[in-house]
């Protein structure tokens, strides 16, 4: 067990819907990160919060947006729901992920979306 | 960005050795990361380097060589439950960006 916890574990939607991804990260650890894992993609990064604020941004649709809170928890929104959106989505968690930190990500356990 | 390349697949037998290699080119090397991931589950960290040499951690053995871009893991008395993808991960300083870049990932499948 990682410490990460994410919720829902799996979701199952139609298409041109949307979906919110809850992550809480391991205590103490202020960076948040999304990932999508798709069989044909492998892991891709899509963005990353440090204490609240924006970071780093990968290969995020506009369609997709987070956010973290206060509380350091985050949030994945994903929108206008396409059947191609059908993935793993990790949420992964380090101390700080700042420039000259070599700290460590811890995964949870994902979110299986499916997207009908 | 990183050019991360990593074998498909591997098969071993029970009990046997099995390394896994990892290349690599990036032009800000800060770091290299295994985990290992079973179908369906998070990825789990097992290793990082970030000078040469060899790490070592019970079964599973790490090594890094900058100058050739260059890693393997090296996992010893494998067992059935080692059977899973693992996932060579690079961070690279190009850019101000300290997100690590995944390969694929190699599926290891061990057998009787």
């Amino acid at each position: 067990d990682s410490g990460v916890t994410q919720t829902p574990k799996h979701l199952i939607t139609a298409t041109g819907q949307r979906v919110t991804l809850r992550c809480s990260p391991r205590s103490g650890d202020l960076s948040v990160y999304w990932y999508q894992q798709s069989l044909d993609q492998g892991l891709q990064f899509l963005i990353q919060y440090y204490n609240g604020e924006e970071r780093a941004k990968g290969n995020i649709l506009e369609r997709f947006s987070a956010q973290q809170f206060p509380d350091l928890h985050s949030e994945l929104n994903l929108s206008s729901l396409e059947l191609g959106d059908s993935a793993l989505y990790f949420c992964a968690s380090s101390g700080a992920g700042l420039a000259g930190n070599t700290d460590t990500q811890y995964f949870g356990p994902g979110t299986r979306l499916t997207v009908l | 960005g990183q050019n991360i390349d990593q074998p498909t697949e591997m098969t071993a037998t029970e009990g046997a050795i099995v390394q896994i290699n990892c290349t690599y080119q990036t032009s800000g090397f800060n770091g290299l990361f295994w985990y290992q991931q079973h179908a369906g589950e998070a990825p789990t960290f097992l290793s990082y380097n970030v000078l040469d040499g060899l790490e070592e951690k019970g079964r599973f053995s790490s090594f890094l060589s900058r100058s050739k871009g260059y890693s393997y893991l090296l996992l010893k008395e494998l067992q059935m439950k080692d059977s899973a993808s693992y996932l060579c991960a690079v961070r690279d300083i190009t850019g101000g960006s300290y997100i690590p870049t995944f390969g694929r990932g190699t599926s290891l499948i061990v057998h009787p």
